[in-house]
């Protein structure tokens, strides 16, 4: 079982809007400001597309976007494209014991 | 470029040992934190494992808690993990992985990854 709690699948139609939620507790994703998500297609390595919460890294498009709320980060992608269809990872530092910790995944599927 | 290449994967019996190595290349590896992190077959990721840049402190998941340990050579530009008490669970893709620049919770490059089965 992971230590935070994504759902399994979501999906959308191209152009709509989905967002993936990532709940954890007051030990990690509530209790700093660490939060980031990870985009991975099959047989590829993961991409890092969020981190600090909000903030893209340099040439991922501003169609993806990150919040939080307590306990729980959210993954807004805007504008479905197909390219986007693919597992979705949150993951948040946790404290100098724990360290860090990732999510379950999250399959995109675009309809 | 930056490139992260894993090497010493392998099929190992229960109970025992294996040492992964990844070769840095393309940036100043004494300046960024290393990570480990694993994907079981079919499964989603797992942190493992995390070195500072100089060493000094190091991290691991309590699943591998006392049986792996991470380290560096910055002289050879290496990571490495050392697995003991290897257990089937721990079969899965490893990956090296290298901080993002400024942060310690973050990857921005990551290897291509060494497969680990654990099997009698």
């Amino acid at each position: 079982q992971s230590a935070l709690t994504q759902p399994r699948s979501v999906s959308g139609s191209p152009g709509q809007s989905v967002t993936i939620s990532c709940t954890g507790t007051s030990s990690d994703v509530g209790g700093y400001h660490y939060v980031s998500w990870y985009q991975q297609h099959p047989g590829k390595v993961p991409k890092l597309m969020i981190y600090d919460v909000t903030k893209r890294p340099s040439g991922v498009p501003d169609r993806f976007s990150g919040s939080k709320s307590g306990n729980t980060a959210s993954l807004t992608i805007s504008g479905l494209q197909a390219e986007d269809e693919a597992d979705y990872y949150c993951c948040s530092y946790a404290g100098s014991y724990t360290f860090v910790v990732f999510g379950g995944g999250t399959k995109l599927t675009v309809l | 470029q930056v490139q992260l290449v894993e090497s010493g994967g392998g099929v190992v019996q229960p109970g025992g040992s294996l040492r992964l190595s990844c070769a840095a290349s393309g940036f100043i590896f004494s300046v960024y934190g290393m990570h480990w992190v694993r994907q079981a077959p079919g499964k989603g990721l797992e942190w493992v494992a995390y070195i500072r840049n100089d060493g000094s402190n190091t991290y691991y998941a309590d699943s591998v808690k006392g049986r792996f340990i991470i380290s560096r050579d910055s002289s050879k530009n290496t990571l490495y993990l050392q697995m003991n008490s290897l257990r089937p669970e721990d079969t899965a893709v490893y990956y090296c992985a290298k901080d993002l620049p400024g942060y310690s919770y973050y990857v921005d490059v990551w290897g291509k990854g060494t497969t680990v089965t654990v099997s009698s």
